[in-house]
């Protein structure tokens, strides 16, 4: 079945960018999502991005879709002790529920 | 616009008692609705889905069962909760049709 791979952990220093890496195995992906998840709470829909694009750019985040490789990546420019929290990338191609990886837990260093 | 609630938002229940977690949608109709688990902060694991009243996908199997008594209620359930049992449930729901997921608060089990 689909397998989504994340790094567990990344730390950056304030004002820095960030980048939170993903890789997915079923090449028939649809959809590839990002979500944010803070201590103790549901997860929250950052972005997606449809599997025939490129790149999608929304305010601080950019996400980058490399399709021949199955790797995608969500940058956040500027990053905030605010953005500190888990980031969960997930996959669907349409048939079954979302694949989610195990999650990449950002700290950011004041 | 839509929300999702989860309750309680916190439980502690000594090992061999019952569970049930509750939750509910409001502002949309029919929707697929979800329910995973989180252990030790990390990860997810899908345990049931529902794509109607009635209507409901085991993707573990294990101590657990869910049920959908009504279009926009999905109910999470043991009769004896065991140590494992112990996590983060989440709920999440989406339009029919549809992929994106839309996550509840989360209940946080503690079995003793």
């Amino acid at each position: 079945g689909e397998d989504v791979e994340q790094s567990l952990f990344l730390s950056v220093r304030e004002g820095d960018s960030s980048v939170i890496n993903c890789t997915y195995t079923d090449s028939s992906s649809t959809y590839l999502y990002w979500y944010k998840q803070e201590p103790g709470a549901g997860l929250q829909l950052l972005t997606y991005i449809f599997s025939n694009m490129d790149m999608k750019q929304d305010q601080r985040l950019t996400v980058l879709l490399n399709k021949k490789d199955k790797h995608l990546s969500l940058r956040i420019a500027d990053t905030q002790t605010g953005d500190s929290a888990i980031y969960f990338c997930a996959s669907t191609s349409g048939n079954t529920p979302l694949v989610f990886g195990k999650g990449t837990r950002l700290s950011v260093i004041a | 616009s839509q929300t999702i609630h989860q309750w309680p938002a916190t439980l502690v229940q000594p090992v061999g008692s019952p569970l049930s977690l509750e939750c509910t949608v409001e502002g949309t109709s029919n929707p697929n609705l979800y329910w995973y688990r989180q252990a030790a902060g990390r990860g997810l694991q899908l345990l049931f889905y529902s794509v109607g009243i009635g209507q409901i996908s085991s993707e573990v199997p294990q101590n657990l069962s869910a049920s959908r008594p009504q279009d926009r209620q999905f109910i999470l359930s043991s009769k004896k909760l065991l140590l494992s049992d112990s996590g983060f449930y989440l709920c999440a729901w989406s339009v029919q049709g549809t992929d994106t997921q839309y996550f509840g608060p989360g209940t946080r089990l503690t079995v003793l």
